[in-house]
């Protein structure tokens, strides 16, 4: 069984540029969820979509917003990019959200520079 | 506000050696799990506990849950290389989402 995949694993871009990262999730998990890490934060949730609906959300600005389409793939779109927006971003996918421990399988994060 | 402190921040060991990274908390959580990365890599589930008081061995690896399921720690014997990495742990509050704590970064060395 394919793990998450997420694509691209690196991107660069400059201040103001906006930037769309993808997921995929492992076959037949329906719940994605994303996070930044950075060495300050640590790692810090962004977002969960399940079922294409967003089912919990960060205290990220408005800047940051995702998706997920009707086969579970997700993206996620940071728009206005700045210089702090540079770090790992991960997506995780888990089986049964809302059933007893949520258990997440990482994919291997698109690292993302700001210049 | 971080509801999750670990600590040490950065632990610097020989091989052999023994050690524990500790994962505490004021709120109280339905489980918690215990994730090591490595570089390049994401985060990987290493186990998940549930009970208060509850204890998991993983070959080298002991977890436990505190008794009011606020902290947790993991206890690693005879540390190797192998074992380097950041640890993390991360608890959930019923359906809520994930909170992963700061983070231990472990560096083992031959």
């Amino acid at each position: 069984k394919a793990g998450v995949t997420q694509t691209p694993r690196y991107l660069i871009k400059t201040r103001g540029q906006q930037v769309t990262l993808s997921c995929s999730p492992i076959s037949g998990h329906r719940s994605v969820s994303w996070y930044q890490q950075t060495p300050g934060q640590g790692l810090q949730f962004l977002f969960e979509y399940f079922s294409e609906t967003q089912r919990n959300k960060g205290n990220f600005p408005g800047r940051f917003s995702g998706r997920q389409f009707s086969n579970s793939r997700s993206e996620m779109n940071v728009s206005t990019l700045e210089l702090g927006d540079s770090a790992l971003y991960l997506c995780a996918s888990s089986a049964f959200p809302g059933q007893g421990p949520n258990i997440q399988y990482f994919g291997a994060g698109t690292r993302l520079s700001v210049l | 506000t971080q509801l999750l402190e670990q600590s040490p921040q950065f632990l610097s060991i020989q091989e052999g050696e023994n050690l524990t990274v500790y994962c505490n908390s004021s709120s109280v959580f339905s489980s918690l799990q215990w994730y090591r990365q490595e570089p390049g890599e994401g985060p990987v589930l290493l186990v998940t506990v549930v009970t208060g008081g509850e204890v998991k061995k993983l070959k080298r690896l002991t977890f436990q849950f505190g008794d009011a399921r606020k902290d947790s720690s993991l206890h690693i014997t005879a540390a190797q290389p192998g074992d380097t990495g950041l640890y993390l742990c991360a608890g959930a509050r019923n359906t809520d989402k994930l909170i992963f704590g700061t983070g231990t970064r472990l560096q083992v060395f031959p």
